[in-house]
């Protein structure tokens, strides 16, 4: 079962920071956050993921709060192609663990 | 940057017939994921192998089974396919399944549609 929440739809205009909110309270001490996105029927696209502290890459930032239990994404100028469902999952490392387990994603729509 | 290879892109059977997905996971990476996601769903996890050993399964009937060969390819077979196999498979790969924090990167998928 996915260990994750996360509302099932959010808008945004085009060019405005979208902003990704996720649950998971019941993460464990040596489980990771990663975010994934489909788009359309592709395959899922690695975004970024992190243990505890703060990351950024090219594509988004990720704010995990200091007690783990939730998370936030942020697409910093969002465009038309960044329309997508974005996953946020809870991973472990070891072994059986280290699978992805997709819940149902949040359904972000950027508006021209 | 090479990413995961999977064949057919598209893949037509009949009921009771069978079928050979291919995964080709990205150079040096030694573990694999298969993942089904039927239409309107999220990807749900069917099977892993870890350096050709299983390592990991979900909900994978019985009618179906994978390998991963020495050069870390997979294939998933899948026999007395039924209507409700129609679905995107897709294989994702990332290096060292054991004790890593390395992402899985995700083929494009094989649509299979079974009438």
């Amino acid at each position: 079962d996915a260990k994750t929440t996360q509302p099932p739809s959010m808008d945004c205009a085009e060019g405005r920071a979208a902003n990704l909110p996720c649950n998971h309270s019941t993460i464990s001490g040596n489980e990771y956050v990663y975010w994934y996105r489909q788009i359309h029927s592709q395959g899922p696209q690695y975004i970024i993921h992190g243990l505890k502290n703060n990351e950024t890459n090219e594509m988004a930032s990720l704010i995990i709060t200091e007690d783990r239990k939730s998370s936030t994404l942020i697409l910093p100028h969002a465009t038309l192609r960044d329309t997508a469902v974005y996953y946020c999952i809870v991973r472990g490392h070891t072994g059986a663990n280290s699978k992805l387990t997709f819940g149902k994603g949040i359904t972000l729509s950027v508006r021209p | 940057a090479a990413g995961v290879i999977q064949s057919p892109r598209h893949l037509i059977k009949e009921k009771r017939e069978t079928a050979t997905l291919k995964c080709y996971p990205i150079p040096r990476h030694d573990t694999v994921y298969w993942y089904q996601q039927g239409p309107g769903q999220d990807p749900q996890f069917l099977i892993s192998f870890y350096e050709k050993m299983q390592s990991d399964k979900g909900s994978i009937p019985d009618r179906f089974s994978a390998q991963q060969f020495s050069d870390y390819h997979s294939e998933l077979n899948m026999s007395s396919l039924e209507l409700g196999d129609s679905a995107l498979y897709f294989c994702a790969s990332s290096p060292s399944g054991w004790q890593n924090n390395s992402p899985l990167h995700f083929g494009n998928g094989t649509r299979l549609t079974v009438t």
